[in-house]
């Protein structure tokens, strides 16, 4: 398996153009993650799928921030309109059908918002 | 809520020596705790997942503990290499409320050839 498999590597945006993160879960996974890291507060949870449902989004930021995972294979992460203090790497993990195996990480799409 | 230290932030030290990262979290119901490892503008690498009911893990030259009770967790290296420097993170998932794992800030090691 190729592991968790993130797009774009990197994006450069304006502010209040709208943002598309993308995200491919390990194959067979059933549980999906977004995170978000910054020098100041480190990584932290977004919103968490289970069999592509929303389970808890209390990570997300505000409204400007939403996700979805239409099927078992894609999730997408929309900022919109972004703004600069959305700059952060943005990462997606994928975990086995039980949660007491390990998460594995993409390698991270790093957003700058000018 | 769950809050997960990692001490100390930095450490820079010869090549060949045995070392420990310490990880300490305030809320001692967890399903597993996991250690990563990142290297720059790259992802985490998974190193090492302890169960709850785990005391310690063991891959090649790392070795990582568990002391539930005391929320605590060490990752011992073992002669270490200039090729372990790198960021470490330790996290936690929680038994219960949101299942995603809880980070530390991390441990940026610096071994010295």
């Amino acid at each position: 398996d190729a592991g968790v498999i993130q797009s774009p590597r990197h994006e450069v945006t304006e502010m209040g153009q709208e943002v598309t993160l993308r995200c491919k879960p390990i194959s067979g996974h059933n549980s999906l993650f977004w995170y978000r890291q910054t020098m100041m507060r480190g990584l932290e949870l977004l919103i968490y799928f289970n069999n592509n449902v929303p389970i808890d989004d209390s990570g997300m930021p505000e409204d400007r921030f939403s996700a979805k995972m239409p099927n078992a294979s894609f999730s997408t992460l929309k900022i919109q309109p972004s703004e600069p203090r959305d700059s952060a790497v943005y990462f997606c993990a994928s975990n086995g059908r039980r949660l007491n195996t390990e998460a594995f990480f993409g390698q991270g799409t790093r957003l700058t918002v000018v | 809520k769950q809050e997960v230290t990692q001490i100390p932030a930095a450490l820079s030290v010869p090549e060949g020596e045995n070392l420990v990262l310490n990880c300490s979290f305030t809320d001692s119901a967890i399903y597993n705790l996991q250690w990563f490892r990142q290297d720059p503008g790259k992802g985490l690498t998974s190193l090492l997942l302890i169960q709850s009911s785990q005391r310690e893990q063991t891959s090649g030259r790392l070795n990582a503990s568990l002391d539930k009770s005391s929320g605590r967790s060490t990752l011992y290296i073992a002669a270490s290499q200039p090729g372990d420097s790198a960021t470490y993170l330790c996290a936690v998932r929680r038994r219960g409320g949101a299942d995603g794992l809880t980070f530390g800030k991390g441990t940026h090691l610096i071994i010295q050839p």
